[in-house]
């Protein structure tokens, strides 16, 4: 069955330290992947996605992911996090044609000063 | 600005009640869907469409109901059968149902008096 997971679901880091958030699907082919960030009480805004092409895609707000086929795996970086970027943060995969984009259950970032 | 709103922001519903949330965009998209979230489950599917009069169940369409009348407009009723609407509903739209991007409105948060 086509799926995405996030394990981790709350994250915590300092201020100006880096983050990486964990995404992995399972799919026989390469999907489509979406990072989305959400705000407390807010809708989902897109960061990044990757179709095909580069494997390292950069998105807004310093944020970026790497697809890796041999692990499955479409994890979100940002080398430097802002007291700003605490939010949740849901991974997407979507296989194409008319199938519905699936979200992952998500990752909770706490920042501390 | 091209968005879409969602309204009210927030909606109380009596036991036995129906409610209707509102959703419209002027992104001219044709496709349009209707997610729940709760706590720790990321956003479920509860109905999509992909043109005007037309829509299909998505993963929790069991006491929900809707329309697409207009382009623009998406409306979902949570209805009496709907056993525990207290949730988190989120629109989105795309510019198709085979384009796999997502915009989302803010949000209505649904509670039960």
């Amino acid at each position: 069955a086509q799926s995405v997971t996030q394990p981790d679901i709350h994250i915590t880091v300092s201020e100006g330290a880096s983050l990486e958030l964990r995404c992995n699907y399972s799919y026989g082919a390469t999907p489509y992947l979406f990072w989305y960030v959400q705000s407390p009480g807010q809708g989902l805004q897109l960061l990044l996605k990757y179709f095909s092409g580069d494997t390292l895609v950069q998105g807004i707000k310093g944020f970026e992911a790497e697809f890796k086929r041999s692990q499955s795996s479409f994890n979100l970086r940002k080398p430097s996090v802002h007291w700003s970027d605490a939010a949740e943060y849901f991974c997407a995969f979507y296989s194409g044609g008319y199938q519905k984009v699936t979200f992952g259950t998500g990752t909770k970032l706490q920042v501390i000063p | 600005d091209g968005g879409i709103t969602q309204s009210p922001k927030y909606l109380f519903r009596k036991e036995g009640q129906n409610v209707t949330l509102s959703c419209e965009q002027n992104l001219n998209h044709d496709a349009m869907y209707w997610y729940r979230q709760d706590p720790g489950q990321g956003l479920r599917l509860i109905y999509y469409s992909q043109i005007v009069n037309d829509f299909q169940k998505g993963d929790i369409a069991e006491g929900y109901s809707v329309s697409r009348e207009k382009k623009e407009s998406f409306p979902l009723t949570v209805t009496s059968a709907q056993k525990n609407p207290t949730a988190f509903y989120l629109c989105a739209s795309s510019i198709s149902s085979g384009q796999e991007t997502q915009y989302f409105g803010p949000g209505t948060r649904l509670l039960v008096l």
